[in-house]
């Protein structure tokens, strides 16, 4: 089984500062069909979550460029350029080879 | 553009079968591009993925619930629906249905779109 884990699991972050949240994965998430199978999402207070990064790198369809994405094999990483109060929420990486999320990450401001 | 809605009963007893059944509107469920899933998550814990069916009626479940779950699709009502035996209080969850975009010619993906999602009480 490919076991998923989140670093730090809760983080505090002055507005207009940087944030960063690791993702690692027992196993390559590499496939044979040259993909990554590895995604973020957010889930604001309340609400369902929503799809952030998509194959590691890709932003999806409005999501805000303070976000990106990086990382290859086993780890990742989820940057926010300039945190906003509307990114407050908890953030979980997703691999979908054996469709698992990890433990996730509270973000507070 | 597709919406999601998650209907069942709020409260289960131990050992009985929760049921859940997930609307598409805006759009059809019989779209070659994507799967439906089920996702749960208990009060304060995290996200946990229960099962997908393609709209053919092909299903994979996660293995430590398979034992007890079933997701059907009913492409004529736009709906796809969970059945989950011999629930216990450990079942109490938040459930949510998504729709799952898959690399063409394989089960790997992503949840693009959620439901609102839906708080079922295992409890006498």
């Amino acid at each position: 089984d490919i076991v998923m884990t989140q670093t730090p699991l809760s983080l505090s972050v002055t507005p207009g500062q940087p944030a960063s949240i690791s993702c690692k994965s027992s196993q390559s998430l590499l496939h044979s069909d040259g993909k990554t199978y590895l995604y973020w999402y957010l889930q604001k207070p309340g609400q369902s979550p929503q799809l952030l990064i998509y194959e590691v790198s890709n932003r999806f369809s409005g999501v805000s460029d303070r976000f990106s994405g990086s990382g290859s094999g086993t780890d990742f990483t989820l940057k926010i350029s300039r945190v906003e109060a509307e990114d407050v929420g908890v953030y979980y990486c997703m691999q979908s080879l054996q469709l698992d999320f990890g433990p996730g990450t509270k973000l507070e401001i | 553009q597709l919406q999601l809605q998650e209907s069942g009963p709020g409260l289960v007893k131990p050992s009985e079968t929760l049921s859940l059944t997930c609307t598409a509107s805006g759009d059809s469920i019989s779209s070659s591009s994507y799967y439906w899933g089920c996702v749960r998550q208990p009060p304060g814990k995290g996200l946990e993925w229960i099962g997908n069916i393609y709209y053919r009626g092909n299903t994979y479940y996660n293995p430590s619930l398979k034992s007890r779950v079933t997701i059907s699709v009913d492409t004529s009502k736009n709906q796809f629906s969970l059945k989950l035996t011999s629930v216990t209080a450990a079942d109490t969850a938040v459930y949510y249905c998504a729709r799952y975009l898959a690399a063409a010619g394989t089960i790997y993906g992503y949840f693009d779109l959620w439901g609102r999602g839906t708080l079922v009480t295992v409890s006498s």
